[in-house]
């Protein structure tokens, strides 16, 4: 079946080092995205992508970085100088972005905690 | 600024009772609207889009209206079970100046079915 898979389903790190978050997709979708999502907050855009080998910042990029390397993959990197990186991560997909109607599909989330 | 808002923030009714959640939203220039359902602990997964020429779009027995005059949108739920207890989200997509696409989402409704 296609769709998006994010691993690891809970991840636990030490201040001062840096996670990194997979997400691939056998959708054949152009854009991918990851979202940050914390209690009481809608889900905020940490970067996206639309084709290979380019990404954009979202709203809240400082402290992560992307790769795009493949067009299904766009693994996360949350880096030590994430402040307040305990959270629920969530990577998309759509068509492509810029369609009107281009529906968002989303993995099942990575549940990051800093010890 | 782009805004989505929701209410109730969270809701508890009984099996077989009907709700509506809400969404207000400030978004312009207003694409789309989406509906998606949230397990806890899982990534959201879309229930109905609407355009700007609809007004009433059904998906089983959940049923979305939306006024693009006062910029509101209703998620009715008809004959609730209990699996239908979850987080239910309103996404508005809004053009940006570049001709790209943006999500801009709501802080969700948490729904509570009892038996």
């Amino acid at each position: 079946d296609g769709g998006i898979t994010q691993s690891p389903k809970y991840l636990f790190r030490k201040e001062g080092q840096n996670v990194t978050l997979s997400c691939e997709q056998n959708l054949n979708h152009d854009a991918m995205y990851w979202y940050r999502q914390d209690p009481g907050q809608g889900l905020r855009l940490i970067y996206y992508s639309q084709i290979v080998n380019d990404f954009q910042k979202g709203d809240i990029a400082e402290g992560y970085s992307v790769s795009r390397e493949k067009k299904e993959s766009f693994p996360l990197t949350v880096t030590s100088a994430q402040k307040n990186p305990t959270a629920f991560y969530l990577c998309a997909s759509s068509i492509r972005q810029g369609t009107n109607t281009g529906e968002l599909f989303f993995g099942e989330g990575s549940r990051l905690t800093v010890l | 600024k782009n805004q989505v808002e929701q209410s109730p923030q969270s809701l508890i009714i009984l099996e077989g009772k009907n709700c509506t959640l809400q969404c207000n939203y400030t978004v312009s220039p207003f694409s789309n609207l989406r509906w998606y359902k949230q397990d806890t602990g899982r990534g959201p997964v879309s229930l109905t889009i609407m355009t700007f020429s609809e007004n009433t779009k059904s998906n089983g027995r959940y049923t979305a209206t939306l006024d693009a005059d006062t910029k509101q949108s209703s998620l009715h739920i008809t004959a609730s079970q209990l699996s239908d207890s979850a987080s239910y989200i309103c996404v508005v997509s809004a053009r940006g100046a570049s001709g790209t696409y943006k999500y801009i989402f709501g802080t969700g409704t948490r729904l509570k079915v009892l038996a």
